[in-house]
């Protein structure tokens, strides 16, 4: 069975910051792995869908990095802003449209 | 294109009563997820739909709690009767078949009181 640890479970940092957030799997065997965004009271947001075939994947200020061989995933957020405060969700596939998700991070960014 | 869509949003109802959480997923989404949020916690999955069949209810207590997807569209996830721990974001999500990214609906924030 699929494990996920996302470590820091949660995270204050203020504002222009780079930060890293760490996701680790305990079954290699992963198809894609995906990186959510939820905001307080709302759904999941999808930010990145890495292929397992990738090393990583790029949108705007959000890079995610993939090391499927040692169970790793890295989310990095530059020059981080007020309105990135949010839980931070990591998810790898595996066979069967198996979607399993780690605690989450949340992460809070002061004026 | 729309996204995915649940209703209600929330829902405040007494121990033992029943309840239903309804979902519309993607257009030509063919995969359909149902799972359950803790406060603090990340989602688990309950149920998952392969277009009507249900492929992976290891999950779900089926001793309370029922789905069903007709036609393999909409979903409707139910629980009867409620108890205390059921109080939680019911989460529900698709994907299309070959594509593994899914999409999520805002949720139902279910309390039970």
């Amino acid at each position: 069975k699929q494990e996920v640890t996302q470590i820091p479970a949660a995270l204050s940092v203020p504002e222009g910051e780079n930060l890293v957030l760490n996701c680790s799997f305990t079954d290699s065997a992963i198809y894609n792995l995906q990186w959510f965004r939820q905001d307080p009271g709302k759904g999941l947001t999808s930010l990145l869908l890495i292929q397992s075939s990738q090393r990583e994947q790029t949108s705007g200020r959000l890079n995610a990095s993939l090391d499927k061989s040692s169970g790793r995933s890295t989310l990095y957020i530059a020059a981080s802003q007020p309105g990135d405060s949010a839980t931070y969700l990591c998810a790898p596939w595996n066979a069967g449209n198996m979607l399993t998700f780690g605690g989450g991070t949340r992460l809070m960014v002061k004026p | 294109e729309a996204g995915v869509v649940q209703s209600p949003r929330y829902k405040i109802i007494e121990k033992k009563q029943p309840v239903a959480f309804w979902c519309n997923p993607i257009s030509g989404h063919n995969t359909l997820y149902w799972y359950r949020q803790n406060l603090g916690q990340g989602p688990e999955l309950l149920i998952r739909y392969e277009n009507e069949e249900a492929v992976d209810d290891s999950q779900l207590p089926k001793d309370r709690f029922s789905a069903e997807r007709l036609k393999g569209v909409d979903s409707t996830l139910k629980i009867q009767p409620a108890e205390l721990g059921d109080s939680a974001v019911y989460l529900c999500a698709s994907t299309r078949q070959g594509n593994t990214e899914a999409f999520f609906g805002q949720g139902t924030r279910l309390t039970v009181v």
